[in-house]
C-alpha cells in the first residue's frame, strides 16, 4: 500500500545550526504535502505545505523543498532555536488531495541543544 | 471559539468495556477525521468523514465505529475494548476548498488494562 518513509527519527543539532528532515511517498497521485510540529504532549499543528504545482516554499526560517520526479520532499529549518524541538511529522496526500486523506510519516525528534 | 475539542482527556478501560470519544468543533468544517497515534509512531487514519450523515473507513478501522449525526460532532466508538487500543486518539477538522489544513484536538489518552 501507500506509505511515506521519514528520515532521520532523531536528530540532534546546536542552536543556530541548519535541520534537515526528508520524506520520500510512493503514491504517485499524492499532490498535498503537509509538515506538522508536535511538541510533547500536545497536539500536532501544521508549520508549513506545499502542493505538487510548486517546487519550494519558504516562511521565515523554515522552508519545504518538492522532487516529484524523484518522489521525495524534505523540510529545512535555518538558525534553529531551543524552542525548534519537538516531532515533527510529514504527510502525503492519498490520492489527490480531493480525498482529503493524510499518510502520515513515522515522526523526527528534533532536539535543539542550546 | 474553541476550535476542536475532545473528551475525556485520560482513561483507563479494563478488557472488554466500552467507550465513546467525543469530538467537537465549532469551525463548521465538514471534513472530520480521527487518528490513532501509538507511541513513536505517526499518525493512522481510523476513519473520517466529508459531512454529516457520510463516514468513510480509514486504514485502521477495525475495533471501532463512528456516526456523524451533525456538522458539529464526530464520536468514535470502541466496543470491545482491547490492549492494542492502547493509544492517543486525535480527532481533526479540515477547511476544504481553502486551505486544506486539518487541526488537530487536544488528545485522549486511552490505556487498555
Amino acid at each position: 500500500g501507500e506509505n511515506v518513509e521519514q528520515h532521520p527519527s532523531t536528530l540532534s543539532v546546536q542552536e543556530g545550526d541548519s535541520a534537515v528532515i526528508k520524506c520520500t511517498y510512493s503514491d504517485s497521485a499524492s499532490n498535498y504535502f503537509p509538515w506538522y510540529k508536535q511538541e510533547l504532549g500536545k497536539r500536532p499543528q501544521l508549520i508549513i505545505d506545499i502542493r505538487s504545482n510548486v517546487g519550494e516554499k519558504k516562511d521565515q526560517r523554515i522552508a519545504v523543498t518538492l522532487n516529484k520526479t524523484a518522489k521525495h520532499f524534505s523540510l529545512h529549518i535555518t538558525e534553529t532555536q531551543p524552542e525548534d524541538s519537538a516531532v515533527y511529522f510529514c504527510a502525503a496526500s492519498r490520492g489527490s488531495s480531493n480525498t482529503g486523506k493524510l499518510i502520515f510519516g513515522q515522526g523526527t525528534t528534533l532536539q535543539v541543544k542550546p | 471559539n474553541a476550535g476542536v475539542t475532545q473528551t475525556p482527556k485520560f482513561r483507563i478501560l479494563k478488557i472488554g468495556q466500552s467507550m465513546t470519544l467525543q469530538c467537537t468543533q465549532d469551525m463548521n468544517h465538514n471534513y472530520m477525521y480521527w487518528y490513532r497515534q501509538d507511541p513513536g509512531m505517526g499518525l493512522k487514519l481510523i476513519y473520517y468523514s466529508v459531512g454529516a450523515g457520510i463516514t468513510d473507513k480509514g486504514e485502521v478501522p477495525n475495533g471501532y465505529n463512528v456516526s456523524r449525526s451533525t456538522t458539529e460532532d464526530f464520536p468514535l466508538r470502541l466496543e470491545l475494548a482491547a490492549p492494542s487500543q492502547t493509544s492517543v486518539y486525535f480527532c481533526a477538522t479540515e477547511e476544504r476548498g481553502y486551505t486544506d489544513t486539518q487541526y488537530f484536538g487536544p488528545g485522549t489518552r486511552l490505556t487498555v488494562l
